[in-house]
């Protein structure tokens, strides 16, 4: 089924951890997105990519890192995970169909550093 | 970039009143606007989006309006039910052009009180 899929749904880390987020998707879509988001809160965009090989950081600083080797996938890297890092992280992808631009979110990582 | 305000942070009414959340944007070139909506630990979903050529839109209970002079834009849900308890984002972007990341407002909390 065609959908976007973030691996793994909670992980507890310790304090200069590096890890790894997953995000890959079965849709095509050449835009892709990772948005950070504290429960209920604001969506906060920390990086996107237009497709293959193209990388930007978004309006908030983030100490994280990401890369768009394939179309379908698009990894999150922190490589020393700090308590302040501890929060739910957003993968979406997007696709321009006529006039309409429609955003498709996974069910996101929730992350905490201790 | 696009800058989008969005009011109230928090809108609570009771069970069958109306609704209405407001979003300004920055970029006169913004030509497309989405609402989405993120139920309790579920993943934002879009409900309803207008663009700039439409003055307003209608899907059953919602409604969005857009005054493109004044750069703002409203979400409307009348009949107000349990089940549209939810945080709800606007987003103003320009379609077509080049890829600038999908930018949210800082969300609404709706509570429907019964």
């Amino acid at each position: 089924e065609a959908d976007i899929y973030q691996t793994p749904r909670y992980l507890v880390i310790g304090t200069g951890k590096k890890i790894t987020l997953e995000c890959s998707q079965t849709m095509g879509h050449d835009k892709m997105y990772w948005y950070q988001q504290d429960p209920g809160m604001e969506l906060h965009l920390i990086h996107y990519s237009y497709g293959v090989n193209s990388t930007e950081k978004g309006d908030l600083s983030s100490e994280s890192t990401v890369s768009r080797i394939r179309t379908e996938h698009f990894p999150l890297t922190l490589e020393s995970a700090r308590p302040s890092h501890t929060s739910q992280y957003l993968c979406a992808s997007s696709v321009a169909r006529g006039w309409v631009t429609e955003a498709f979110f996974g069910q996101g990582t929730r992350l905490t550093v201790v | 970039g696009e800058n989008v305000e969005q009011h109230p942070s928090t809108l609570s009414v009771q069970e069958g009143d109306s609704a209405v959340i407001k979003c300004t944007y920055s970029d006169s070139a913004s030509n497309y606007f989405p609402w989405y909506k993120q139920e309790l630990g579920k993943r934002p979903q879009l409900i309803i989006d207008i663009r700039s050529n439409v003055g307003e839109k209608k899907d059953q209970r919602i409604a969005v309006t857009l005054n493109k002079t004044a750069k703002h834009f409203s979400l409307h849900i009348t009949e107000t039910q349990p089940e549209d308890s939810a945080v709800y984002f606007c987003a103003a972007i320009f379609h077509g052009g080049g890829a600038d990341g999908l930018t949210f407002g800082k969300g609404t909390h709706l509570i429907i009180q019964p």
